[in-house]
């Protein structure tokens, strides 16, 4: 039973597309997340969405945007894709903590994207 | 600006010694650090967490040590298996989450 899914695990497009990234979780959590993995494989994340609120948003691009029709869904939109998108996006849930310290967090499998 | 840092990117041990993985952080804010394993083409698991306020928290095999003052922490694996080789992250949060770059630890049986 795969807790936290992405599809499609590979990606490649050309230039200028715009695309979308799945992403769905069966834990029950209340917030997800969207995580960048770049060539140096630095992990930095993007969005998290809680109860459908964006409560983070880093400096991403606006080409970018977080999407979630419900609670376990949270879909990344890239539009007019840039060569630097090229990277491995993980998506990632958890519950809200219910003691010290945040609860961690239940990453997907990720999607490598390539942009040629 | 990296806050988190893992400058060691591989690491080679023979099995059944002792694994050391550091990590170096530089917000005195974080609150929570947490180490992350990953295997090929999956996503990151969680493998051992330590509050601020603690300085060492054991789990069977792996021991994660906090030196607040030199804002340095570690994950110990001994002994050291086969399975165990895998990419390890090193994440520190605050009000976010903020991962290091990994270390590549491989295992020689």
């Amino acid at each position: 039973d795969t807790a936290v899914s992405q599809t499609p695990k590979y990606l490649v497009t050309q230039m200028g597309n715009d695309k979308s990234i799945k992403c769905e979780q069966n834990l029950g959590h209340d917030t997800m997340y969207w995580y960048k993995q770049d060539s140096k494989k630095f992990l930095k994340i993007m969005f998290s969405y809680n109860n459908k609120e964006l409560i983070i948003n880093e400096t991403v691009p606006n080409r970018f945007s977080p999407k979630s029709p419900d609670k376990a869904h949270l879909n990344l939109h890239i539009n007019s894709l840039e060569l630097g998108d090229s990277a491995v996006y993980f998506c990632a849930s958890s519950q809200e903590p219910s003691g010290p310290g945040p609860d961690t967090q239940y990453f997907g499998p990720g999607t490598r994207l390539t942009v040629l | 600006d990296q806050q988190v840092k893992q400058n060691s990117p591989s690491l080679s041990v023979q099995e059944g010694r002792i694994s050391i993985l550091n990590c170096d952080y530089t917000n005195s804010m974080f609150d929570y650090f947490l180490w992350y394993k990953k295997y090929p083409a999956e996503g990151p698991t969680f493998l051992i967490s330590i509050s601020s306020i603690k300085d060492k928290n054991e789990d069977g095999r792996f021991t994660v040590f906090l030196n607040k003052s030199a804002k340095h922490l570690s994950l110990h694996i001994v002994p050291s298996q086969p399975g165990d080789s895998a990419v390890y992250f090193c994440a520190a949060t605050g009000n976010q989450f903020y991962f290091g770059t990994g270390t590549s630890l491989t295992v020689i049986p």
